[in-house]
């Protein structure tokens, strides 16, 4: 199966809110509420910010938060800051063969 | 505090096995509920999940392996409980195998990969 599909760039401004998209299939994101998120700065270890689709791990803030609708989930960040300048990949469920895909990560620039 | 950390030969020559090792401290890595996975990152290109050992609580402590399709002829991950660590091996490695490979825990029946290793760099050159 193929990688989900994220936007490969999204930029704000300090204080707005940016959206990022993760799309899939019905065999995937669209058929299991097994999604998350995770922020990467280079040279660190990814960590995790939503897992299945809308939960927030403790230490994560309310700005980020997650959602699904049909194939596609978006990780939405409002508020945002500098240190959110990152690289951000989704990651789904695809059921007991694929098991898990994958985005190819979208790199978010804080104006 | 749980603690991840990859190790291995950050050389390896294409053809060769890629082997890496990931030491867990702060928690069992045979505890029920919980799953270890491999993932890497290659250079411009996004994660990609390898595999994942789960224990689901049965009385043996025995993981059940799960190996991503495209890679699964390649790929051995066990563990060694008395080291507490986690390995990877890819056989057959080519140039399409450098990345940065990371370990990382899921909750077993979530999608929470709540802990990851700093990863280790693989190069794969003659």
């Amino acid at each position: 199966q193929s990688a989900l599909t994220q936007p490969r760039s999204v930029s704000g401004s300090p204080g707005q809110s940016v959206t990022i998209s993760c799309t899939g299939t019905n065999s995937d994101v669209g058929g299991y509420n097994y999604v998350s998120w995770f922020q990467h700065h280079p040279g660190k270890a990814p960590k995790l910010m939503i897992y299945d689709v809308n939960k927030r791990p403790s230490g994560v803030p309310e700005r980020f938060s997650g959602s699904k609708s049909g194939n596609t989930a978006s990780l939405t960040i409002s508020g945002l800051q500098t240190e959110d300048e990152a690289d951000y990949y989704c990651c789904s469920y695809a059921g007991s063969y694929t098991h898990w895909l994958f985005g190819g990560g979208t790199k978010l620039t804080v104006l | 505090q749980l603690q991840l950390q990859e190790s291995g030969p950050g050389l390896v020559k294409p053809s060769e096995t890629l082997s890496l090792t990931c030491v867990v401290s702060g928690a069992s890595i045979t505890s029920s509920g919980y799953c270890w996975a491999w993932i890497r990152l290659p250079p411009g290109k996004g994660l990609e999940w390898i595999g994942t050992i789960c224990y689901s609580g049965n009385i043996y402590s025995v993981g059940s392996t799960f190996y991503n399709p495209s890679l699964k002829s390649r790929v051995t991950i066990f563990v060694d409980a008395s080291k507490n660590q986690l390995s990877l091996q890819l056989s057959s490695v080519t140039a399409a195998d450098m990345a940065l490979y990371y370990c990382a825990r899921r909750t077993d029946g979530t999608s929470e990969f709540g802990y990851w290793g700093q990863g280790a760099l693989v190069t794969v050159s003659s």
